[in-house]
């Protein structure tokens, strides 16, 4: 049981680059997210998806896309990255326990874009 | 919406007790969790508490909530170097959507021996 794995772990783009960073659960969770985080600003919601075949934008979506590709992947894709867009990268799932909502987090993408 | 709000530094002497802090603004928000974050790494959920409860104790944890002024604080006692991580307070709001949850920004933790 691997729980929430991201590829790549570092990832460094010239401006107007593109590229995908991937997530899987294999925990059978419904809901997964994509959080940034930067100094200071804590963690914020990029997209998310309350289930398979449905995404929701969160606090800050401009310049980025996502697919849920199943119950298992999800994917942000950064279409021409931008110097703004270097951040730390989470992928994060949540189970519906008897008690509560647990959210379960990746490792992160380190992103520079120069 | 929903906000959360943190410190952003707390620095303390090895073998103290070390309080984080956080207020939120959703009265009716159900479920509040501490997460921490080792440099280098993701969250992990450390532990919880309902709204209908005061405090939750965790062996060196103890979780503080009062509603009427909408704040949450983690005690960690007997803190040592290797507790030295960001704690970051997140809250289930009332409209809950799916488990969406409100995050702090952190507060950085610093232990010094």
């Amino acid at each position: 049981n691997a729980g929430v794995t991201q590829t790549p772990k570092f990832q460094v783009l010239k401006t107007g680059q593109s590229m995908t960073l991937q997530c899987a659960q294999d925990m059978n969770h419904n809901s997964m997210y994509w959080y940034r985080q930067d100094p200071g600003m804590g963690l914020r919601l990029i997209y998310y998806s309350a289930s398979e075949g449905t995404t929701d934008k969160g606090e800050v979506p401009n310049g980025y896309n996502v697919s849920r590709l199943n119950k298992r992947e999800f994917s942000l894709r950064l279409e021409s990255a931008a110097p703004s867009q270097t951040s730390v990268y989470f992928c994060a799932s949540t189970a519906l326990t008897y008690y509560t909502y647990e959210q379960y987090f990746g490792p992160g993408t380190r992103l520079t874009v120069t | 919406g929903e906000d959360v709000e943190q410190s952003l530094f707390l620095s303390v002497r090895e073998g103290d007790s070390s309080v984080i802090n956080c207020t939120y603004t959703d009265s009716s928000s159900t479920y509040l969790y501490w997460y921490k974050q080792e440099p280098g790494a993701g969250l992990q959920l450390l532990t919880y508490i309902f709204s209908n409860m005061d405090m939750k104790q965790d062996q060196r944890l103890t979780v503080l909530l009062n509603k009427k002024d909408k704040h949450l604080s983690l005690r960690i006692a007997d803190t040592q170097t290797g507790d030295s991580a960001i704690y970051f307070c997140a809250v289930l709001p009332s409209d809950n959507q799916g488990g969406k949850l409100i995050f702090g920004q952190g507060t950085e933790l610093s232990v010094k021996p």
